[in-house]
């Protein structure tokens, strides 16, 4: 079965990068599907944040404009989430999800989340 | 962005209640529901995609009907394992959004 494992820093200042991993086993991300973000603010509203698709074309949500990137490593079948000039308001718990087609935008596997907190 | 709301933040329930919850979008959705079961320092677990369609593994308890803006998740004889926070999700237009949850607590 596909497994998600989301790894980074907890804690990230004001203004500067936030960056995490997801590692991915038991699926290479280069054979299918789309790897995406989504965050869970405290409160516990969801956004979906963008996705890396299975053949390195990505989709971003607008409201994160120039601040995200996705990207990947396929020799280590990783993903990574970068999201630049964080603010207190980025704080939330981040979790990377799959979604099955690029058409059908519901998330069917998902890591365990990992908590970033923005803060100095 | 098309605005999901669950009008019920949070209820009481008893177990073997049958339970409705409900998930109206701001414009036609089309069928494209997701609903997510969450406990709590768990991930979202997907339970129903295409508004009625359960995930493999997904007791038959649960069910999703509904059309246009209005959709529901029914839980029939609510067991002590479904007590978590339920989020709908709709995926007809980009970017996917969600609804703010409903809690299921117990009497």
């Amino acid at each position: 079965d596909v497994q998600l494992q989301e790894s980074g820093p907890g804690l990230v200042k004001p203004s500067q990068s936030l960056s995490l991993t997801c590692s991915v086993t038991g699926y290479s991300i280069t054979s299918g599907y789309y790897w995406n973000w989504i965050r869970q603010f405290p409160g516990n509203k969801l956004e979906w944040m963008g996705y890396i698709s299975y053949d390195g074309s990505n989709n971003y949500n607008p409201s994160l404009k120039n601040r995200i990137s996705i990207t990947r490593d396929t020799s280590k079948n990783q993903f990574f989430l970068k999201l630049n000039s964080v603010t207190t308001e980025d704080t939330a718990t981040y979790y990377c999800a799959r979604e099955r087609d690029g058409y059908n935008w519901y998330f069917d596997v998902w890591g365990a989340g990992t908590t970033v907190t923005v803060s100095s | 962005d098309i605005q999901m709301t669950q009008s019920s933040s949070s209820f009481s329930v008893s177990l073997g209640d049958r339970v409705t919850i409900t998930c109206k979008a701001s414009e036609d959705i089309y069928n494209r529901l997701a609903w997510y079961q969450q406990k709590p320092g768990n991930a979202p677990r997907l339970l129903i995609s295409g508004a009625t369609s359960l995930e493999t593994g997904v007791p038959s308890r649960f069910s999703g009907s509904g059309s246009g803006k209005d959709y529901t998740l029914s839980i029939t004889s609510l067991q002590t394992e479904d007590v978590a926070t339920y989020y709908c999700q709709q995926y007809w237009s980009t970017p996917p959004t969600f609804g703010g949850g409903t809690k299921l607590e117990i009497k």
